[in-house]
């Protein structure tokens, strides 16, 4: 059980550059999350998904484009990067039931946008 | 979310029981308590979490006061690969996706 995957770990890019974030999750969790942490701070939330098909914008949507065709596979696309997307990504996964909702993270790609 | 106060930052000797307290007094009767940690560069890692009974498991213990204005996280056995910024996090389980808050956590730090 590898859990949450991420790919790559790490990326420079030039401005206007686009590139796909890869993230998968092999617990069968309807759940999956995109957040970004920029250094010194907590993790803000860009986007989510409750099952295939579904996405919603979280609280730092702009820039970015998500998909869900797959239960395991949520990836997390940036188009014309620009240096405020430096960032680390963390991809998150949960089962969500209402006596519990822990969610499981990714280790994360570093991303650097020059 | 409840909002949550812990202390910037503490040590704890190797060996030694790490116990990290956290501060939520404006919780309300259906948000439960989190704890999650961060190790550095690596993603953040569940611990643990309760309601209002104490909880442990095979990593950490959690204490809640009776009133539940507070908690603390125990560590029993504290190593230097428990050097990590602690988070204390108070939501309710709404049964659907929601975003965790990180606030700015305790940095544990495990001194030899």
């Amino acid at each position: 059980n590898a859990g949450v995957t991420q790919t790559p770990k790490f990326r420079i890019l030039k401005i206007g550059q686009s590139m796909t974030l890869q993230c998968t999750q092999d617990m069968n969790h309807n759940y999956m999350y995109w957040y970004r942490q920029d250094p010194g701070m907590g993790l803000k939330l860009i986007y989510y998904s409750v099952g295939a098909g579904i996405t919603d914008k979280g609280e730092v949507p702009n820039g970015y484009n998500v998909s869900r065709s797959t239960t395991e596979d949520f990836p997390l696309r940036l188009e014309l990067a620009a240096p405020s997307q430096t960032s680390v990504y963390f991809c998150a996964s949960s089962y969500t039931q209402s006596n519990t909702d822990t969610q499981y993270f990714g280790p994360g790609t570093r991303l650097t946008v020059l | 979310d409840a909002k949550t106060t812990q202390p910037t930052s503490m040590d704890c000797a190797e060996g030694r029981a790490a116990n990290l307290p956290c501060n939520h007094s404006t919780i309300s009767g259906n948000e439960y308590v989190y704890w999650y940690r961060q190790i550095h560069s690596q993603g953040p890692q569940y611990i643990i979490h309760g309601l209002k009974n104490n909880e442990t498991n095979e990593m950490a213990s959690l204490i809640i006061t009776e009133d539940r204005k507070s908690s603390t996280l125990i560590l029993p056995h504290a190593t230097l690969r428990d050097t990590a910024v602690y988070y204390c996090i108070v939501r309710r389980n709404t049964g659907t996706a929601s975003k965790l808050t990180f606030g700015t956590g305790t940095r544990l730090q495990v001194t030899l």
